[in-house]
């Protein structure tokens, strides 16, 4: 089974553009969620989406976006790109949602994005 | 915020058991500990999980204490390619984001 994929690897933006990343799920998970990660401040949650609907969103600003698509794909779009914006974009699949579901549900992260903002 | 604490590193040499400590002293009722590990290059990867009773599995096993204030990760045989960040987290009881901490950095020497 493929596991996630994401793409594309690596992203060279300046500041004030905006980015589109992309997110393939393993085959039958339903929730996707992101992840960035600074040296910084680590890994921290930016949201999670079940059958198309964002269910749950961490402390980023509107800047940061996602949608997910019928098929469980997933993309989340970073809007006027700031220096502080670069890191490794991680993805997440697994099969529930988390929010009222058990809580031993485990997840599988994709290799990430290393978006640089110039 | 993360609720468990880690230390910053460990250093083990190949072939010997690792012991990886964590602290979740204000861990809730129903908090699953999951622990991940972060090769370099790489996102993280799912190691092991538990609520109460020891768990074992083929990467390593978790031991829990009894008042689940604490937990230890064991590799029972640390390879090199056991060095990585390992992140003890607590599954929030609301069922929401992993909440990773700082981890502890474990190196292996040959």
């Amino acid at each position: 089974k493929a596991g996630v994929t994401q793409t594309p690897r690596y992203l060279i933006k300046t500041r004030g553009q905006q980015v589109t990343l992309s997110c393939s799920p393993i085959s039958g998970h339903r929730s996707v969620s992101w992840y960035q990660q600074t040296p910084g401040q680590g890994l921290q949650f930016l949201f999670e989406y079940f059958s198309e609907t964002q269910r749950n969103k961490g402390n980023f600003p509107g800047r940061f976006s996602g949608r997910q698509f019928s098929n469980s794909r997933s993309e989340m779009n970073v809007s006027t790109l700031e220096l502080g914006d670069s890191a490794l974009y991680l993805c997440a699949s697994s099969q529930t949602w988390s929010l009222g579901q058990t809580t031993n549900e485990k997840l599988f992260f994709g290799s990430g994005t290393q978006l640089s903002v110039l | 915020d993360a609720k468990t604490t880690q230390p910053n590193s460990m250093e083990s040499n190949e072939e010997e058991p690792v012991h990886l400590p964590c602290n979740h002293s204000t861990i809730s009722g129903t908090d699953y500990i999951h622990w991940y590990r972060q090769l370099p290059s790489q996102g993280p990867e799912y190691v092991i999980h538990g609520l109460t009773s020891n768990v074992n599995n083929r990467m390593a096993s978790l031991a829990i204490a009894e008042d689940r204030k604490s937990s230890t990760l064991i590799l029972h045989r640390a390879t090199l390619r056991d060095a990585a960040v390992y992140y003890c987290i607590l599954r929030d009881q609301a069922g929401t984001a992993l909440i990773f901490g700082k981890g502890t950095t474990l190196s292996v020497s040959s």
